[in-house]
């Protein structure tokens, strides 16, 4: 079975635009999840989108934004890049159970690594 | 989700056994004890998880104390490729996401 997939790998943008990540999951993983890891905070959970719909969200302005489509493949997008959006942005798929305790092993992709200059 | 607290760093030999240790005082009734490592230039990947009864898989080991504060994961035969950095994680209904501590760099010495 593929893993999870995550276009680009890697990404070099400058201050002011925007960007798209892009993350196919696992096959039958309805539950797509973001991360930032950067040196000074670690991993951050960012959002996750589940069945089209945004789910949870972590703490992290309006810039950062997500979608999900009907085949649970899901974008991310960073509008008005910062330097401070350098970062490894990390994408994981799990299948979680409809009812109960969320605790679904989360599988990660490799990542984008995105640099603002 | 409840806070852990690991150590920064280990060191270990090859071929010997390595005990990462995870305390986690302010832990529920309900929260999960999950490990997951990273391994470098890679994402995060799973390893174990357990409530209150030690666990075993292919990977590892999870040892729980009786009063549920602390963990610690269990490699039995560190390798070289076992280097990374090991991430200990409460989970309960917070959502199905993760929160992510400073976790344990392992370095593996041959």
């Amino acid at each position: 079975k593929a893993g999870v997939t995550q276009t680009p790998r890697y990404l070099i943008k400058t201050r002011g635009q925007q960007v798209t990540l892009s993350c196919s999951p696992i096959s039958g993983h309805r539950s797509v999840s973001w991360y930032q890891q950067t040196p000074g905070q670690g991993l951050q959970f960012l959002f996750e989108y589940f069945s089209e719909t945004q789910r949870n969200k972590g703490n992290f302005p309006g810039r950062f934004s997500g979608r999900q489509f009907s085949n649970s493949r899901s974008e991310m997008n960073v509008s008005t890049l910062e330097l401070g959006d350098s970062a490894l942005y990390l994408c994981a798929s799990s299948r979680p159970q409809t009812s109960g305790i969320l605790i679904d092993t989360q599988y990660f992709g490799p990542g984008t690594r995105l640099t603002v200059l | 989700d409840a806070k852990t607290t690991q150590p920064n760093s280990m060191e270990s030999n090859e071929e010997e056994p390595v005990h990462l240790p995870c305390n986690h005082s302010t832990i529920s009734g309900t929260d999960y004890i999950h490990w997951y490592r990273q391994l470098p230039s890679q994402g995060p990947e799973y390893v174990i998880h357990g409530l209150t009864s030690n666990v075993n898989n292919r990977m590892a080991s999870l040892a729980i104390a009786e009063d549920r504060k602390s963990s610690t994961l269990i490699l039995h035969r560190a390798t070289l490729r076992d280097a990374a950095v090991y991430y200990c994680i409460l989970r309960g209904n917070a959502g199905n996401m993760l929160t992510f501590g400073g976790g344990t760099r392992l370095m593996v010495k041959p």
